[in-house]
């Protein structure tokens, strides 16, 4: 079962433009809720990550949005730049479980210059 | 990359092989998990250590064995190779609390003929 969704797998923005990447997740017991960015031929690597008692968190051109009524966040890249250019991850994970990170499956981002 | 070193970086083997794949911290960092990393399928738990001899299993684990004597080291083993275990297979660390910061070691390609 796939407890966290991603969309869409890929992307291409004009630079300059706003990327956005949707994630959804089933399980509310989720209090913490990553966004890993991976380079080719590199491990992913921790970009920014929210808590469910905000609803929004910013950092530099990156945004999460949170909407945990429809249970749903999303990642906003501002003013993309063609180093943008990477694979992204959303994740979710239950503070009380060592195991349970649970990342959805990837959207490729290419930003055309 | 927090110290973490994965080896071999690259590896071919043929089916019914045995193949051990070795991650190495630094830092001596309590909890260490193995994923492995699919087109489509983003970053999947195949094992994760909570401690010198203490593991348990993730989300895909079957075919695969882990081993953890040092804090240092965890090993991966794949007894008896398949194709359908072609992939990359990232180790990470977490800093701190386990569904903290998870930080990727830099993976290692493995092809199964």
């Amino acid at each position: 079962q796939q407890q966290v969704k991603q969309s869409p797998q890929s992307l291409i923005v004009q630079k300059g433009g706003i990327s956005i990447i949707n994630c959804a997740y089933e399980n509310t017991a989720f209090d913490y809720f990553p966004w890993y960015q991976q380079f080719p031929g590199k491990g992913p690597a921790l970009l920014i990550a929210i808590r469910p008692d905000v609803s929004e968190k910013k950092e530099g051109r990156f945004t999460i949005s949170f909407n945990k009524s429809a249970k749903q966040f999303s990642l906003h890249i501002m003013d993309s730049q063609p180093g943008d250019s990477a694979t992204y991850f959303c994740a979710a994970s239950e503070d009380s479980s060592a195991s349970k990170i649970i990342f959805g499956s990837g959207t490729r981002l290419s930003i055309r210059p | 990359d927090a110290g973490i070193t994965q080896s071999p970086r690259h590896k071919v083997t043929e089916t019914g092989t045995p193949v051990t794949l070795r991650c190495h911290q630094t830092e001596n960092h309590r909890y260490m998990y193995w994923y492995r990393q699919d087109p489509g399928h983003g970053l999947r738990l195949i094992h994760y250590s909570y401690g010198v001899k203490d593991t348990d299993k993730g989300e895909v684990s079957d075919g695969y064995s882990v081993s953890r004597s040092k804090t240092e080291d965890f090993l991966l083993t794949l007894e008896s190779a398949t194709s359908s275990q072609t992939s990359v297979y990232f180790c990470a660390i977490s800093v701190g609390a386990p569904t903290d910061t998870q930080y990727f070691g830099p993976g290692t390609r493995l092809t199964v003929l």
